[in-house]
């Protein structure tokens, strides 16, 4: 039961360019929202996150959408930097009162191309 | 201001041997967390320790266990391996296990388990 997905598997973009990453979710539960970043060896780097009563979030390059009539949300990169080049996660997590595990995504490779 | 450390980095076993991986969290963090990330996949959750107890769990059998000490290091254990256990192990650590900060979790490098 893959409860937060990311269809993309890769995404390659030129730098200076925006790059959008996307993620799905089918629990309406979910009350809040990250997005990591991982280099290779190393473990996940948290970027940024979103509250569900919030549908934009915004921090330097980096802003989260989160539009939750169609559990959905997104994470818009501008400009694209070829540093940037990393698997992004989506991750989703329950309320406080159901502790506060988090619900990854596979991943979506970004290639940024100088 | 150290980040969250894992031992060892990598780690070779035989079907059916037992291994320990052990964390310790950022500085100022008494919150563990430890995940199974299985190559081409997200991270997935295996339980979580705060004040020395196992607060959550998920979907994994008794084999996999766990412990917290005192100064919030942890260790994960893992019984009679299987192939299947091969994968990065991912601890995350985070402030409380209620309230805004404890949604942001920090992990460290992995360990890498190939069970053959």
């Amino acid at each position: 039961d893959q409860q937060v997905k990311q269809n993309s598997p890769s995404l390659s973009v030129q730098e200076g360019r925006i790059s959008i990453l996307n993620c799905d979710y089918t629990n309406s539960m979910f009350d809040y929202f990250l997005w990591y970043k991982k280099y290779p060896a190393e473990g996940p780097t948290f970027l940024i996150s979103i509250s569900s009563i919030k549908d934009k979030n915004e921090d330097g390059r980096f802003t989260v959408f989160l539009n939750k009539s169609a559990k959905h949300l997104s994470l818009h990169i501008v400009p694209s930097q070829p540093g940037d080049s990393a698997v992004y996660f989506c991750a989703a997590s329950l309320p406080m009162e159901y502790g506060n595990k988090l619900v990854f995504g596979a991943g979506t490779i970004l290639r940024v191309k100088s | 201001d150290a980040g969250v450390t894992q031992s060892p980095t990598h780690l070779i076993k035989t079907r059916g041997q037992q291994v320990t991986l052990r964390c310790s969290p950022k500085s100022g963090h008494d919150t563990v967390s430890w995940y199974q990330q299985a190559l081409g996949q997200g991270p997935q959750f295996i339980f979580q320790y705060y004040e020395e107890e196992e607060r959550q769990r998920g979907n994994f059998p008794d084999r996999f266990s766990g412990h917290q000490f005192p100064n919030y290091s942890s260790e994960l254990n893992v019984n009679a391996l299987l192939l299947g256990d091969s994968a990065l192990y991912l601890c995350a650590s985070s402030l409380g296990f209620r309230g805004q900060s404890s949604y942001e979790q920090y992990f460290g490098p992995g360990t890498r388990l190939t069970v053959t």
